[in-house]
């Protein structure tokens, strides 16, 4: 069965530091990868995904990813956080079989302290 | 810019009531799906709609039903509320060949007393 996880609850992090947050994933086949953001009182938005090629992919707001396939992994990062970028933060995979189904990690809230 | 528009923000039902969910989408996207997000579990997808009247269930469809008669809109049915169906609902559309890219409405946040 394919399934995401996002081992932490909460990351903490200091204006200016970098940041990451961590996603694995469990799929057959390749995996297609994706981060959204939810910020208070709305909805999701996409971030960046993970299709082929390049293993570092970029994306909006300054974040990147980087997949890495002998880990699983797929992990967000930002060089410097900003106090903005505290958010929601969604890992998910899309279910083989098209229709762009997606499976959604559990979340992993991230708070940028000043 | 892409509008996924949910009719409610916020509704409080009673058990039993029967609850309907609306969601409209402006960009001609062939694929609908609503979800439901509750702490700790993330989102978990309800129903999907990759066309005019076709519909497919998704992980979690008891107690829910739905309704696309038109490309535009994509309904949520609650037949017959109960308490543990309060949650927040989030409708999204996409495009059937942009992998992935899905565009979210603001939510409905559902309370059923």
């Amino acid at each position: 069965a394919q399934s995401v996880a996002q081992p932490e609850d909460q990351v903490n992090v200091a204006e200016g530091n970098p940041l990451t947050v961590k996603c694995t994933y469990s799929v057959s086949g390749n995996p297609y990868l994706f981060w959204y953001v939810q910020y208070p009182n709305r909805g999701l938005q996409f971030l960046l995904k993970y299709i082929t090629g390049d293993n570092l992919v970029k994306g909006s707001y300054g974040f990147e990813a980087e997949f890495n396939k002998s880990q699983t992994s797929f992990h967000l990062k930002k060089p410097s956080a900003l106090v903005s970028d505290s958010a929601l933060y969604f890992c998910a995979v899309r279910v083989s079989g098209g229709y762009n189904k997606l499976i959604f990690g559990a979340g992993t809230r991230l708070a940028v302290h000043p | 810019d892409v509008k996924v528009t949910q009719s409610s923000r916020y509704l409080v039902k009673r058990t039993g009531e029967k609850v309907f969910l609306e969601c409209v989408q402006d960009m001609d996207h062939e694929n609908m799906f609503w979800y439901r997000q509750d702490p700790g579990l993330g989102l978990r997808l309800i129903y999907f709609s990759y066309d005019v009247k076709m519909k497919e269930k998704g992980d979690i469809p008891e107690g829910y039903s739905v309704s696309r008669e038109k490309k535009e809109r994509f309904s949520l049915i609650l037949e017959s509320a109960s308490t543990n169906q309060t949650s927040m609902y989030l409708c999204a559309s996409s495009f059937r060949s942009r992998t992935g890219e899905l565009f979210f409405g603001e939510g409905s946040r559902l309370t059923v007393l």
